[in-house]
């Protein structure tokens, strides 16, 4: 039973446009959500999160926005550069719990020139 | 700030062999845990230790997984004996408590079992 899902496996975009990351989960006690990145040979690297009393939380080029009530997430990347050629992994977690992250399956980005 | 230490990065084994993987937490973290991450799929939470306290180890497969935390500091996980469908990339976690959301992850141990 995937709770979080990433749905597109793959998504290429050109340098300096936006990439769109989205990811749906399923279980409704999830209120805190992370956008990891991930190079070849690397553990994840924290990106950016979100708490589901907020509905948009921008960091620089980075901007996460929650839909409650449709259970999906997004991430946006504006402009996109090469360096931010990775697999992102979307993760949720129930505060309270411990900080247990349910991972979704990871979508891989390459951004073109 | 050094991050989290995982050794060794790769390792290859014949099923039947027991196998281990060390990891060293980001300094004054707390909280450490033990993922595992299949081909193609997200990290899967292995067991996680408040201090040298096991606290949730409920998807560790125990009969041939083991892990300790002596000391409350870097800890070991054991595979004994290795099976073909152990391969997979094992990461290491760290964060400074319980409660703190963000996790800090090491470069994992790519096991390959033959």
């Amino acid at each position: 039973d995937q709770q979080v899902k990433q749905n597109s496996p793959s998504l290429s975009v050109q340098e300096g446009r936006i990439s769109i990351l989205n990811c749906d989960y399923t279980n409704s006690m999830f209120d805190y959500f992370l956008w990891y990145k991930k190079y070849p040979a690397e553990g994840p690297t924290f990106l950016i999160s979100i708490s589901s009393i907020k509905d948009k939380n921008e960091d620089g080029r980075f901007t996460v926005f929650l839909n409650k009530s449709a259970k999906h997430l997004s991430l946006h990347i504006v402009p996109s550069q090469p360096g931010d050629s990775a697999v992102y992994f979307c993760a949720a977690s129930i505060t309270g719990t411990a900080s247990k992250l349910t991972f979704g399956t990871g979508t891989r980005l390459q951004v073109t020139l | 700030e050094a991050g989290v230490v995982q050794s060794p990065r790769y390792k290859i084994i014949e099923k039947k062999q027991p196998v281990a993987f060390w990891c060293n937490p980001i300094s004054g973290h707390n909280t450490l845990y033990w993922y595992l991450q299949n081909l193609g799929q997200g990290p899967e939470l292995l067991i996680r230790y408040e201090n040298e306290e096991a606290v949730d180890d409920s998807q560790l497969p125990k009969d041939r997984f083991s892990a300790e935390r002596l000391k409350g500091v870097d800890s070991t996980l054991k595979i004994q004996p290795a099976e073909l469908g152990d391969s997979a990339v094992y990461l290491c976690a760290s964060s400074p408590g319980q409660g703190w959301q963000e996790q800090y992850f090491g470069p994992g141990t790519r096991l390959t079992v033959t």
